[in-house]
């Protein structure tokens, strides 16, 4: 089984900041079905980017996706108030990361 | 406008059969682009696949639970259920329904809101 390993576990930064998520697989995992999910308390997950690198429809420019093979990184140019959350990567439109989380400095 | 709604019992005991369905309104199930899944939460951990359905009532389920999930579709109901058996404490988790789309990578595009789901005696 191919395992998606998320870091860090917890990123601490401010607005207006720049954030850098790592989605590692144990294994080749095609870009076109690495997905990124934010979740926020009380709320069901919200699709951000699939295909590794395509925005979702109504997601701000400032979120964008890239990596190929086993390494995936999810940034967030300029950190907004409302996009501290739980980030999580998805593969194969199955498994699930453990999740990042991104908390107010 | 698409929404997804599950509903089912909110407790369930030891050793019974937890039960759930998801009402999709706004598109319809027998659509070929999507696929139908469900996913849990357990209180304070991450998001865990459990299963997904097509229309054509072709299922993939998640390894470690696949011996006591079964999930089904009514597509004339417009709906699609989850069944997990044989359950302890440690299946109580916030179950969501979503829909994947074939157009947005395979992703998981429209969420429920979640039902939470508690195993207690």
């Amino acid at each position: 089984e191919i395992v998606l390993t998320q870091s860090p576990g917890t990123l601490s930064l401010s607005p207006g900041e720049r954030a850098t998520l790592s989605c590692r697989a144990s294994q080749h995992v095609s870009s076109s079905f690495l997905a990124w999910y934010q979740q926020k308390p009380g709320q069901a997950p919200r699709l951000l980017v699939y295909g590794a690198s395509r925005r979702a429809t109504g997601i701000p420019d400032r979120f964008s996706g890239s990596g190929s093979g086993t390494d995936f990184t999810l940034t967030i140019s300029r950190l907004e108030p409302e996009d501290f959350a739980v980030y999580y990567c998805q593969r194969d439109s199955s498994f699930f990361g453990q999740g990042t989380r991104l908390d107010i400095k | 406008q698409l929404q997804l709604q599950e509903s089912g019992p909110g407790l369930v005991k030891p050793s019974e059969t937890l039960s759930l369905t998801c009402t999709v309104s706004g598109v319809s199930v027998s659509r070929t682009s999507f696929y139908w899944g469900w996913i849990r939460q357990s209180p304070g951990k991450g998001l865990e696949w459990i299963g997904t359905i097509y229309y054509s009532g072709t299922t993939y389920y998640n390894p470690s639970l696949n011996s006591r999930v079964t999930i089904s579709i009514d597509t004339s109901k417009n709906q699609f259920s989850l069944w997990l058996t044989s359950v302890t404490a440690a299946d109580t988790a916030v179950f969501y329904c979503a829909r994947r789309s074939q157009v947005a990578g395979r992703a998981f595009d429209y969420w429920g809101q979640g039902t939470l789901v508690t195993v207690s005696p």
